[in-house]
């Protein structure tokens, strides 16, 4: 089972440079999520997403975009890469349980970005 | 839960003791969600146990158990008989429907 998909594992971009990280789930999930987490530190929400044309802001969102044109994918883009930027990303996916509430989320392996 | 709060920093615990990781939360929301997630240095996230705040009773996952005080807003987590294996950083989350906030972790690390 791929689970939660995440490209590239590795990115090195310089200050200025946008691109965008790749993310799919093969779950049917409805929910997916993006978070960052720089060194020492927990993960940070910076978009999420409530189903395929659904997005909402995190705690962290400047800086980046996300959309979700289907149930499988939610790419995130970095508009115009900082220093600060520089992390690991990780995508996840849920699906609603009781009362709507997420009770099990997948995450993906992660993206470390370096921006130099 | 709007806010999560581990206010251990670092542990260390001998081999085959149990362990308690706080965590506190702060939420209006009439139902949510708790987790506890382990990152061990290799970087993956993986999903220790979860309580729902409508659950009567506390949740256990092998060696985990959630001790959950709700009027206290608290999630703790205890594993017991820790071993070396169980070095890692360790993250209380909450959740409100679809949103998913983590607290900042607690690294514990187990001495043989």
């Amino acid at each position: 089972n791929a689970g939660v998909t995440q490209t590239p594992k590795f990115q090195v971009l310089k200050t200025g440079q946008s691109m965008t990280l790749q993310c799919a789930q093969d779950m049917n999930h409805e929910y997916m999520s993006w978070y960052r987490q720089d060194p020492g530190m927990g993960l940070r929400l910076i978009h999420y997403s409530v189903g395929a044309g659904i997005t909402d802001q995190g705690e962290v969102p400047n800086g980046y975009n996300v959309s979700r044109s289907t149930t499988e994918d939610f790419p995130l883009r970095l508009l115009s890469a900082a220093p600060s930027q520089t992390s690991v990303y990780f995508c996840a996916s849920s699906s609603p349980g009781v009362a709507g509430v997420t009770d099990t989320q997948y995450f993906g392996p992660g993206t470390r970005l370096t921006v130099l | 839960a709007q806010k999560i709060t581990q206010t251990q920093p670092g542990m260390f615990v001998q081999e085959k003791e149990a362990v308690t990781l706080d965590c506190t939360y702060d939420t209006s929301d009439p139902s949510y969600g708790l987790f506890w997630y382990k990152q061990p240095s290799s970087g993956e996230m993986i999903f220790l146990i979860y309580q729902g705040s409508y659950d009567q009773q506390n949740a256990t996952e092998g060696r985990y158990s959630l001790n959950f005080q709700k009027a206290r807003k608290s999630a703790n987590l205890v594993i017991s008989a820790s071993q070396l294996g169980d070095s890692a950083m360790y993250f209380c989350a909450g959740s409100s429907a679809s949103k998913i906030i983590f607290g900042s972790g607690t690294r514990l690390s187990i001495r043989p």
